[in-house]
């Protein structure tokens, strides 16, 4: 199972809400990924969790919060949020580093209104 | 800063075509260059990846060039078909998390 599986795919949430995405892979990798993306522009790096400690955060606002429940699992709980957050946010894992080639999610497309 | 730079912006080119993507780095200690194509809608896919210890590197249609000297790297793609119709991104690496990717380049292989 080559996979990494986000949810939802879709969500639109108000600056107000407070909502989760969540990341899913059982490949046994111990490297785990936060990215966003805007539209035509290259996916860049939030978090990374490496044995399930957060290893880096490239100075991402505290309204962005990530957890590590497991090996596993990778959530990002989002609370208010503005408009300009609505990206496609996506996960990836790799077995350590990146150059252990890196597997991404489809991503979860989220719209702040 | 841009670690990576990557051109064109986009290309168009027929079926049955050759395209060609460059990239070009300024850190030496990056050691690891992967591609990858992205479909809209989709997450990245890893394509084709290198290292400096090889000057090209095949893997069916796609092959990578690597220019150690120049700093220099290239994606080039066969007997494109529109299936390849995609953003395809290089990137580069030191040995950690962090990929340093280009801007990106947005192919259109037409019938």
């Amino acid at each position: 199972d080559t996979e990494v599986t986000q949810t939802p795919k879709h969500l639109v949430m108000g600056m107000t809400n407070k909502k989760s995405l969540k990341c899913e892979q059982h490949m046994g990798h111990r490297a785990m990924y936060w990215y966003k993306q805007k539209a035509k522009k290259p996916p860049e790096l939030m978090f990374v969790y490496s044995y399930e400690k957060l290893s880096i955060n490239e100075s991402v606002p505290s309204r962005f919060s990530p957890e590590c429940p497991n090996s596993s699992l990778l959530n990002l709980h989002l609370h208010a949020l503005q408009p300009e957050d609505s990206a496609l946010y996506l996960c990836a894992s790799s077995q350590t580093r990146v150059r252990d080639e890196q597997f991404f999610g489809p991503g979860t497309r989220l719209t702040v209104l | 800063q841009q670690q990576v730079k990557q051109s064109p912006q986009s290309l168009i080119v027929q079926k049955g075509g050759i395209s060609i993507i460059n990239c070009a780095y300024e850190n030496t200690a990056f050691d690891y260059f992967p591609w990858y194509q992205q479909f809209p809608g989709k997450g990245p896919a890893l394509l084709i990846a290198i290292r400096p210890d090889v000057s090209e590197k095949k893997e069916g249609r796609f092959t990578i060039s690597f220019n150690k000297s120049a700093k220099q790297f290239s994606l080039h793609i066969m007997d494109s078909q529109p299936g390849d119709s995609a953003t395809y991104f290089c990137a580069a690496s030191k040995n950690d998390y962090k990929l340093s990717f280009g801007a990106g380049t947005t192919v259109t292989v037409r019938a």
